[in-house]
């Protein structure tokens, strides 16, 4: 069965903190990302990463950084946690070739910045 | 600019009916089209894919592409109170990198019994 797994479920921060979201999958797949989810706002993506140590700024990357050093984990950072970066984080893989759109998701973190 | 728009909803039907969900998108060369499921508290996960014009059918679910209109859809029939959820519409442009999707906010459909 695959499988995306995200670290921490629940996280609570202060303003200022640095903030590490761990993402694993264990099937192999080439491409992951890293999303945002809020009310009325939808998903929207802040980092992609299609190999190790490859990452592309999506539309929201301001805040934030990404680490790949293994193909099968990907790491979201927030240097200095602010309080409008209070959201549901999600992260998804998905196999590299075109056309598939089958991403798989995470159950999200959800982090609030105090 | 908007990428992928979809109506905002929400979305109200009976148990048994058939509810529609729309999604209209930017670029003409878009070539590949998705409809996620997303419940309440949960991840999204997918649940249909079209690739030409047409129509395609899973079950109770119907995906219909009109890529002239620019026009993505979703019906789903004998609606039951377990397809509540939050319906996303993706789609993979033209030139994007590979994988990448851009999601329309989404539309909250309820069933009520």
């Amino acid at each position: 069965d695959v499988k995306v797994t995200q670290s921490s479920r629940y996280l609570v921060k202060r303003t200022g903190e640095k903030v590490f979201l761990e993402c694993v999958q264990d099937m192999d797949h080439e491409n992951m990302f890293w999303y945002r989810q809020d009310p009325g706002l939808g998903l929207r993506l802040i980092y992609f990463s299609y190999d190790v140590k490859m990452k592309e700024k999506g539309d929201i990357p301001e805040g934030y950084s990404v680490s790949r050093e293994k193909k099968e984990r990907f790491s979201l950072i927030l240097e200095s946690a602010s309080t409008n970066q209070t959201s549901m984080y999600l992260c998804a893989s998905s196999l590299i070739v075109a056309n598939t759109g089958e991403l798989f998701f995470g159950e999200g973190s959800r982090l609030t910045v105090l | 600019q908007k990428e992928v728009e979809q109506n905002s909803g929400p979305l109200s039907v009976p148990e048994g009916a058939i509810a529609s969900l729309n999604c209209t998108y930017s670029d003409r060369g878009s070539q590949s089209f998705f409809w996620y499921r997303q419940y309440s508290g949960k991840s999204p996960e997918l649940i249909m894919s079209i690739y030409s014009n047409g129509d395609k059918e899973d079950g109770r679910f119907t995906a219909q592409l009109n890529k002239a209109s620019q026009y993505v859809s979703l019906l789903i029939r004998d609606s039951q109170p377990s397809d509540s959820a939050t319906y996303l519409c993706a789609v993979n442009n033209r030139g994007s990198t590979l994988g990448r999707l851009y999601f329309g906010r989404g539309t909250q459909l309820t069933v009520w019994p």
